[in-house]
């Protein structure tokens, strides 16, 4: 069955520490987000791909970092530096960015956190 | 700036129909996406629209107006699985890189009673 995963779905940290969260993806998609969900609040936007070794920064980047070494993969890294990083984070992907009903697909998220 | 608003909550009973309103302001418009999220769960998604008009798909139809920055996702015979929230998207047609990205309303909660 092709989906985007992530793992894992809970995830508990110390304040100070980085943390890493995954996204794969089998739908061959160029495109790639990562979100962060609060209560009371809609999705915003932490970075973007359109392709392969290309990323950019959405709305609310700062202590976050991501790389796309890879098609299928969009790890997100949330560091020490992001000041309030519990949150409910979703990873999603879309054919390409730009034109079409090209709805975007959404991993079952990682709930992370820190203490 | 860009802004969508949309109900915070909404209450309906089971075998109704229920209206959830999105307004929009953006600097662009590129298409209008609903999403449905239960609790805890990714969203997923429900309807698309770019012209003016209804679209309709089994018991959900979701109407856009662009004139007006407006669209609503109407459900017909409620049932119980359909409490969840629903999400209101515009995808942007800004320039440069943030073109194509979706701007997420906060979302309505549905709450469906028996």
């Amino acid at each position: 069955d092709g989906g985007i995963t992530q793992s894992p779905k809970y995830l508990f940290r110390k304040e100070g520490q980085n943390v890493t969260l995954s996204c794969e993806q089998n739908l061959n998609h160029d495109a790639m987000y990562w979100y962060r969900q609060d209560p009371g609040q809609g999705l915003r936007l932490i970075y973007y791909s359109q392709i392969v070794n290309d990323f950019q920064k959405g709305d609310i980047a700062e202590g976050y970092s991501v790389s796309r070494e890879k098609k299928e993969s969009f790890p997100l890294t949330v560091t020490s530096a992001q000041k309030n990083p519990t949150a409910f984070y979703l990873c999603a992907s879309s054919i390409d960015r730009l034109a079409g009903k090209n709805e975007q697909f959404f991993g079952p998220g990682t709930r992370l956190t820190v203490l | 700036g860009q802004n969508i608003d949309q109900p915070t909550e909404m209450t309906a009973t089971e075998g109704a129909i229920v209206q959830i309103n999105c307004t929009y302001q953006t600097s662009g418009f590129n298409g209008l996406f609903w999403y449905q999220q239960h609790a805890g769960e990714a969203p997923t998604f429900l309807s698309y629209n770019v012209l003016d008009g209804l679209e309709e798909k089994g018991r959900f139809s979701s109407f856009l107006s662009r004139s007006k920055g407006y669209s609503y996702l109407l459900l017909k015979e409620l049932q119980m699985k359909d409490s969840a929230s629903y999400l209101c998207a515009v995808r942007d047609r800004g320039y440069g890189g943030s073109q194509g990205n979706l701007i997420f309303g906060k979302g309505t909660k549905l709450s469906v009673k028996p």
